[in-house]
């Protein structure tokens, strides 16, 4: 079982929906990472985040550390926004491996 | 915007052949790591350095290797390229310290034929 779970793992949506990515960990982790991956290949760091909430843009993430879960968000979504967003944590006994990723979610919003 | 760099985006290539996959940061950091990447898959770490002069061997085993002579390069060679080769290849780089942000490079994406 992967250490980092990510749901779903495709996502349609219309132009203009709420939407929401979630990640379940199961180590313990010192910061949490959202990735965006565009068709490219290049990846971007949207959010990192070791508690509580962090809003950028229309892009909020939110992290429970109790539960092991976090939530990417995305309001008023648009076609650009479509991408691969993946979940990566920072393990407190990674040591070399820095961050552990999920599978990623595949994105697409349709106009 | 991260200054982190890789070349070339694409390479197609033949069996047998040798070839390097370069990378270049511009911010100074100490930690660079190469990760491969199939298609639908998770980042798999291959390599990392902590400084120059140090480079380790990461979670998934990979016939390349890498050089840390300088801080700012952290290039990856396939001695003789294999069709099992073929993968996308992530650069990243962060500061030294346990709480620190990665940067990834655009990636290369490797075929070879």
């Amino acid at each position: 079982k992967n250490e980092v779970e990510q749901s779903p793992q495709n996502l349609t949506a219309q132009e203009g929906e709420f939407i929401t990515i979630n990640c379940s960990y199961s180590v313990g982790i010192s910061a949490l990472h959202w990735l965006q991956q565009h068709p490219g290949g290049g990846i971007v760091s949207l959010f990192m985040l070791s508690s509580g909430k962090k809003k950028h843009g229309r892009l909020i993430a939110t992290i429970n550390i109790q539960e092991k879960h976090s939530s990417l968000h995305i309001t008023a979504s648009h076609p650009r926004d479509s991408a691969v967003y993946i979940c990566a944590v920072r393990p407190i006994r990674g040591g070399a491996r820095q961050l552990t990723f999920g599978s990623g979610t595949q994105l697409t919003v349709l106009p | 915007e991260a200054d982190i760099y890789q070349t070339p985006r694409y390479l197609v290539i033949g069996t047998g052949k040798k070839i390097t996959l370069e990378c270049s940061q511009t911010m100074g950091h100490d930690k660079m790591y190469w990760y491969q990447q199939d298609p639908g898959m998770e980042l798999h770490l291959i390599h990392y350095s902590y400084g120059v002069n140090s480079t380790e061997k990461g979670d998934l085993s990979s016939e390349s290797t890498v050089s840390r002579i300088r801080t700012e390069h952290f290039p990856l060679t396939l001695e003789s390229a294999r069709p099992s080769h073929t993968s996308q290849y992530l650069c990243a780089s962060s500061p030294q310290g346990g709480y620190s942000e990665a940067f990834f490079g655009q990636g290369t994406r490797l075929t070879v034929v």
